[in-house]
Formats: C-alpha cells, sequence, structure tokens
C-alpha cells in the first residue's frame, strides 16, 4: 500500500538553526511528493512538491529532493526563523495521473524561538 | 488570491443528528475534496468530486456520509447519523485539474471542527 511516515515531533529550534525533517514514504507506483505547512489557525498551505526522481522542489528557503533510491523526501531550511513555527506534513499521491488523493504523513510540529 | 472558504468553523451537534459541512472552492477549479484530522492524528482523505460525481474514496467514506454540489459555488459534505468518533476536522481542498490530479496543487480551506456529544 502508500503510506508517509515522517519524524515525530515537536521540533524545537533556535533562530537561524538548521532544520532537517525527515520523511520516508512507501508506494506500489511512481508517486508525486509534496510537503504542506500548516500555520496556527489557518489551513494546509503547500510548500514545495517534486513529481518525479531527482527533482528538487524549493520554496521560501525550504528544500527538498525526491530520492527514489532511499524513498525519502525530507525537508531543510538552512536558517530557521520564528516565523516558520508551524505543522509541517509529508505527502504524496499515488502513482499515475488519475489519482489525486494524497495520503499525509502525521505533521512535525516546528517551534523556532528568539 | 483566491482562496477555499469553509463554514462553519466548529459545529457541536449530538449523536444521531445530520450535519452538512460546507465549502466554497476556488472558482473555476475543477476537481474537489474531503479530508479529515482526528486530533492527533494523520489527515485522513475522504473523497474526490469531479464533474458532479465522485472519483475516489477511502474506506472511511461510508454509507453515512454523502457529498454534493447543489450549485456552482458549494460543496458539501453530510454526515447522515454522527458518531463519537466522526469527532475531527474537516478540510475541504480543491484543484484546476490543469496538471493531472497526481501532480495538481490542493488549495485547503481553514478547516471545520467538528464535536460530537
Amino acid at each position: 500500500g502508500n503510506s508517509v511516515t515522517q519524524m515525530e515531533g515537536p521540533v524545537t529550534l533556535s533562530e537561524e538553526a538548521f532544520l532537517t525533517i525527515n520523511c520516508t514514504y512507501t508506494a506500489t507506483g511512481y508517486p508525486s511528493l509534496f510537503w504542506y505547512v500548516q500555520y496556527p489557525g489557518e489551513g494546509l498551505q503547500l510548500l514545495l512538491k517534486a513529481t518525479k526522481a531527482d527533482d528538487k522542489g524549493s520554496n521560501k528557503g525550504f528544500e527538498a529532493t525526491y530520492r527514489k533510491e532511499t524513498t525519502s523526501f525530507h525537508l531543510e531550511k538552512g536558517s530557521v526563523q520564528v516565523s516558520d513555527s508551524a505543522v509541517y506534513f509529508c505527502a504524496l499521491t499515488p502513482g499515475g495521473g488519475s489519482q489525486g488523493n494524497l495520503i499525509f504523513g502525521k505533521g512535525t510540529k516546528l517551534s523556532v524561538k528568539p | 488570491e483566491p482562496e477555499v472558504t469553509q463554514t462553519p468553523s466548529h459545529q457541536v451537534t449530538q449523536m444521531g443528528q445530520e450535519v452538512i459541512l460546507r465549502c466554497v472552492p476556488i472558482s473555476n477549479h475543477l476537481y474537489f475534496y474531503w479530508y479529515r484530522q482526528i486530533l492527533g492524528q494523520k489527515v485522513e482523505f475522504l473523497v474526490s468530486f469531479y464533474n458532479n460525481e465522485i472519483s475516489e474514496k477511502s474506506e472511511i467514506f461510508d454509507d453515512q456520509f454523502s457529498v454534493e454540489r447543489p450549485d456552482g459555488s458549494n460543496f458539501t459534505l453530510k454526515i447522515r447519523s454522527t458518531k463519537l468518533e466522526d469527532s475531527a476536522m474537516y478540510f475541504c481542498a480543491s484543484s484546476s485539474g490543469t496538471s493531472g490530479r497526481a501532480y495538481d496543487t490542493q488549495y485547503f480551506g481553514p478547516g471545520t471542527r467538528l464535536t460530537v456529544l
């Protein structure tokens, strides 16, 4: 089946620290991979995505590379800010253009302290 | 910037009652989705809707659930007879369909928190 596993939170960092949130997946086909972010009191927003192996998604200083050999899509940022405090969700859509349902990981809460 | 809206933000109901959760997707989007998140658990896919019919549904989406697009703007999720375990945050999402469903960005609403007593 299809599933996503991401590191348990919460993660607490100081401002300007390096961030990594690990995400691995299991998929029967060739999935597309996504990171969504949820700020307090808001809905989920797409942060970045990658649709094929070795693609790198990037946005707002965040990056993630689609690694087929390790079935991973780890999220990284070189220098976090207080405003990055949120819950981050790794997700996939199963292989094949006809399936759009997102399968999510449990989410990782990030708190950044000044 | 266009956004998905949901009403109400919080709904409290008694077990066995019917509830309707409402969503207004982004206009000109073609695909619509419902997800739910039980407190402390994963966001789970419920159903997708395209061209006025269900295109995919999960095992969670049983006969107690139904979806409808009653007019050109609203997209609703009805739970016929609520159970305690239906308590969750329900998210609506929409996508344009321009890239193919697996690759499209889904835009989410802020959610409706459903509490079943």
